[in-house]
């Protein structure tokens, strides 16, 4: 599935700083990207998400940024926070409800 | 979103057994997906589990080694067949309302094959 490439592969953050996760994609037929976030010993939860027909979508302290002809979205964390800890999946969907899994982010926020 | 239970939760198997994994959703869901996620690995598509009729499997991935059943619209399960300990993995049931919306999953079943 070489069709996501998402970086980096870590990241650490100080709390209350802000943590950018990239997604770069080939395939032109995916219409929904989102991201999923997981905590060790649980499956993907959806974080957040956004449709083509939009370039940002934010809920609380987490946006998506989304640029159509780059094929690239983002995940911006906010005031980044030690609960935030996770591993981060972008992944986006063509029809059929087909997702590409992105090959995961480490975030650790340091209190 | 919906609730969905895995059984079991994890498993200690020997080498050329066979295990059931169970997926239980509390409500009725159109589509069910059977995923593999080795640790700290990204999350690899087994097959799609189809209501009535044979599951679809992704490359890589045959009947013969990873049965499916999907009796109706709330349950699903995934047999992994002849385990070896290439087959250790932990094993993620998905689920999704209709086509087009995204995939809830369940907490997964982390599988260990002496």
């Amino acid at each position: 599935q070489q069709q996501v490439k998402q970086s980096p592969q870590s990241l650490i953050v100080q709390k209350g700083g802000i943590s950018i996760i990239n997604c770069a994609y080939e395939n032109t037929a995916f219409d929904y990207f989102p991201w999923y976030q997981q905590f060790p010993g649980k499956g993907p939860a959806l974080l957040i998400a956004i449709r083509p027909d939009v370039s940002e979508k934010k809920e609380g302290r987490f946006t998506i940024s989304f640029n159509k002809s780059a094929k690239q979205f983002s995940l911006h964390i906010m005031d980044s926070q030690p609960g935030d800890s996770a591993t981060y999946f972008c992944a986006p969907m063509n029809t059929g409800n087909q997702f590409y899994f992105g090959t995961g982010t480490s975030l650790t926020v340091i209190p | 979103s919906a609730v969905i239970s895995q059984k079991p939760s994890r498993d200690i198997c020997q080498r050329g057994t066979s295990l059931t994994i169970q997926c239980q959703v509390d409500s009725q869901v159109t589509m069910m997906f059977w995923y593999r996620q080795q640790p700290g690995q990204s999350l690899t598509l087994i097959a799609t589990a189809n209501q009535g009729s044979e599951a679809t499997y992704e490359s890589g991935f045959v009947i013969d080694k990873f049965p499916i059943s999907r009796p109706n619209l709330t349950f699903s399960t995934l047999t992994v067949s002849n385990m070896s300990p290439e087959d250790s993995s932990i094993y993620l049931c998905s689920v999704a309302y209709s086509d087009g919306q995204p995939q809830h999953f369940g907490d997964g079943t982390r599988l260990s094959i002496l």
